[in-house]
């Protein structure tokens, strides 16, 4: 079946620092890779997406690259911003007959510090 | 352009109620997926629609669970004789076309509690 791995959180961390959380996948057929945030209180949003290996998907200077061999599709801030704290979801979609339903990650809380 | 919208969105029900939970799409989107995300199971697809095509039920975790899409547009979500364990937020969310590069953009959410 289809499943989606990522870090336990909580992540903390200070303003400016680096951001890698880890996701790992595995995957009946060739998925299409997604990183979904969750922040305080709104709904979950689409943050970036790869739908083919060595893709790289980069939004809001978060990036994160297919990596078929490794099946993996790490998300990797440089600097992040109290603003970045938030929920993070990796998620994969496989085609099937009957519809493209996400497989989720159980999601990576981060804090940002001031 | 509007999002997806959910009514309502807080539910509160006793045990063994029934409820109804209302999706609006995108205008113009043709999939409509509902997921629901739990402390213990963190973020599970229910079903799918596309289009006039029969409904992909395979995630729907018992019978006490339906849904139905009027007019490939709205959808509702039906939960009868709730039980606690059906305690959860409901996510509704469309896409254009429904294929797997597609986005998906998100409702947000009703969340039920069955006391």
């Amino acid at each position: 079946g289809n499943s989606v791995t990522q870090m336990e959180g909580p992540v903390t961390l200070s303003e400016e620092a680096f951001l890698t959380i880890n996701c790992t996948y595995t995957a009946t057929g060739y998925p299409s890779l997604f990183w979904y945030v969750q922040y305080p209180g709104e709904g979950l949003q689409l943050l970036l997406k790869a739908t083919k290996a060595d893709d790289k998907g980069s939004n809001k200077g978060f990036e994160a690259t297919y990596r078929k061999e490794t099946t993996s599709f790490h998300l990797e801030k440089g600097s992040v911003q109290v603003s970045d704290s938030a929920v993070y979801f990796c998620a994969l979609s496989v085609e099937k007959a009957a519809g493209n339903k996400l497989t989720f990650g159980g999601g990576t809380r981060v804090l940002v510090k001031p | 352009g509007a999002g997806v919208s959910q009514s309502p969105s807080n539910k509160v029900t006793e045990k063994g109620k029934d409820v109804e939970l209302r999706c609006d799409p995108i205008s113009g989107h043709t999939a409509l997926y509902w997921y629901r995300q739990s402390l213990g199971q963190g973020l599970e697809f229910l079903i799918y629609f596309q289009g006039n095509s029969a409904p992909d039920k395979s995630g729907l975790p018992s019978d006490r669970f339906s849904a139905e899409r009027t007019g490939g547009s709205v959808s509702t979500l039906t939960i009868q004789r709730t039980q606690q364990e059906d305690s959860a937020v409901y996510l509704c969310a469309s896409s254009s076309w429904g294929g797997i590069t597609d986005t998906q953009y998100f409702g947000p959410g009703t969340r039920l509690t069955v006391l």
